[in-house]
């Protein structure tokens, strides 16, 4: 059974830092993987999906990697801004119906 | 484009009672889904519709029941509805045309069971 898992489950850090957020899974055999973001009370926004024939995608100041070996994405935000604060999700789908798995989510708060 | 719309936000329920949650997408998807947000829980998935036509159970589909009543929209029913199925409901649509394609997901509905 796929777990994924995002480590930290929060984070803060002040504006202009970089981000650098984590998402693992146990089942390496996965298709591709999708980064959302999710506003407090809001739906979730779909940021990137890295297919699983590529090691990263890049929109703006966004870049995942992606390393199936290991079971790992990583998730860069370049130059934080207090917009970026939000939660945001890793994802994958299962075998069939592309049903997806999601993490827990990591908490990002960027501080002025 | 409005994208996947979902109708009501909120809703307040009593132990027992029904009530329907509505989806629609407008990027002509084959593919809809209906997923659950709980606190430590994360999203479930509850039922999805690959294609118009068809639907399967995900991870939690007790207490549920969905419709595909066309291309467009997909409907999930609660028919008894109890204090666990308080939670915040996500209706998602992908193309379809490849097998794992990227999901938009709605608004949310906000459900509280009294």
């Amino acid at each position: 059974k796929q777990e994924v898992t995002q480590i930290p489950a929060a984070l803060s850090v002040p504006e202009g830092e970089n981000l650098v957020l984590n998402c693992s899974f146990t089942d390496s055999a996965i298709y591709n993987l999708q980064w959302f973001r999710q506003d407090p009370g809001k739906g979730l926004t779909s940021l990137l999906l890295i297919q699983s024939s590529q090691r990263e995608q890049t929109s703006g100041r966004l870049n995942a990697s992606l390393d199936k070996s290991s079971g790992r994405s990583t998730l860069y935000i370049a130059a934080s801004q207090p917009g970026d604060s939000a939660t945001y999700l890793c994802a994958v789908p299962k075998a069939a119906g592309n049903k997806l798995t999601f993490g827990g989510g990591t908490r990002v708060l960027v501080k002025p | 484009n409005a994208g996947v719309t979902q109708t009501p936000k909120f809703q307040v329920l009593k132990t027992g009672q029904s009530m329907t949650l509505q989806c629609a997408q407008d990027m002509n998807h084959n593919s809809m889904y209906w997923y659950r947000q709980d606190p430590g829980m994360g999203l479930r998935l509850i039922y999805y519709s690959a294609s118009e036509g068809t639907t399967d159970k995900g991870e939690v589909p007790n207490g549920y029941n969905v419709s595909r009543l066309n291309k467009r929209e997909f409907s999930l029913r609660l028919e008894s509805a109890a204090p666990s199925q308080t939670s915040v409901y996500f209706c998602a649509s992908a193309s379809g045309l490849a097998f794992y394609d990227e999901q938009f997901f709605g608004p949310g509905t906000r459900l509280t069971v009294l």
